[in-house]
């Protein structure tokens, strides 16, 4: 039962590289979503999907892009990694669809550490 | 739009109940509450979700007032691995926003 799986689990960039984190899930749901949390703080969206093909802003989308592949997975880049990106970032997905009030129970990767120098 | 607001930290005790109340004043009609727990280094974990009166599961039960303008999960008997970040959710019929989490409540159960 993998549920979540997100890689690479660290990474160390130097500012200007790029890079794409990588997410799939196993669980054959609609929604998936991308999280960053710093220190201290509570989770922040990024970016959301609520279906295959359909990608949409959520708190905090500067700076990056993303991808839905297809319904397992959910890919978000990094096009020019600046120290303030600097945080662990989080991968979740959902068996229901956004914006119907019952989020239903979001399943959370382990979580991908990345450092921007 | 539906904001959440709880406790920064608690402290408690192995074998006692502990009460997290989580305040959203704007909640939508449509929208549930759902309540995370997260360990350090993990994602959050769900722990239950509700939309109004009380729900009970094996591990944890939330209640809501008629009003729905808070909630409070009920932890009964924490033991020291119930020490974690809990986040309290609310649903998601007013936009993206409302799928962040705030800061959390801080629970630290000691012996």
């Amino acid at each position: 039962n993998a549920g979540v799986t997100q890689t690479p689990k660290f990474q160390v960039l130097k500012t200007g590289q790029s890079m794409t984190l990588q997410c799939a899930q196993d669980m054959n749901h609609n929604s998936m979503y991308w999280y960053r949390q710093d220190p201290g703080m509570g989770l922040r969206l990024i970016y959301y999907s609520a279906s295959e093909g359909t990608t949409d802003k959520g708190e905090v989308p500067n700076g990056y892009n993303v991808s839905r592949l297809n319904k397992r997975e959910f890919s978000l880049r990094l096009e020019s990694a600046a120290p303030s990106q600097t945080s662990v970032y989080f991968c979740a997905s959902s068996r229901l669809e956004p914006g119907q009030g019952e989020t239903g129970e979001l399943f959370f990767g382990e979580g991908s550490r990345l450092t921007v120098l | 739009l539906a904001k959440t607001t709880q406790p920064i930290s608690m402290d408690s005790y192995e074998g006692q109940e502990v009460n997290i109340t989580c305040s959203h004043n704007n909640i939508a009609t449509n929208d549930y509450i759902t309540w995370y727990q997260q360990f350090p280094s993990q994602g959050p974990r769900f722990i239950i979700q509700g939309y109004k009166t009380k729900v009970t599961n094996e591990v944890a039960s939330l209640f809501i007032p008629a009003d729905r303008k808070s909630s409070t999960l009920s932890l009964p008997r924490v033991s020291l691995s119930d020490t974690a970040v809990y986040y309290c959710l609310v649903g998601d019929t007013e936009g993206y926003s409302t799928l962040t989490f705030g800061k959390g409540t801080m629970l630290l159960v000691s012996p």
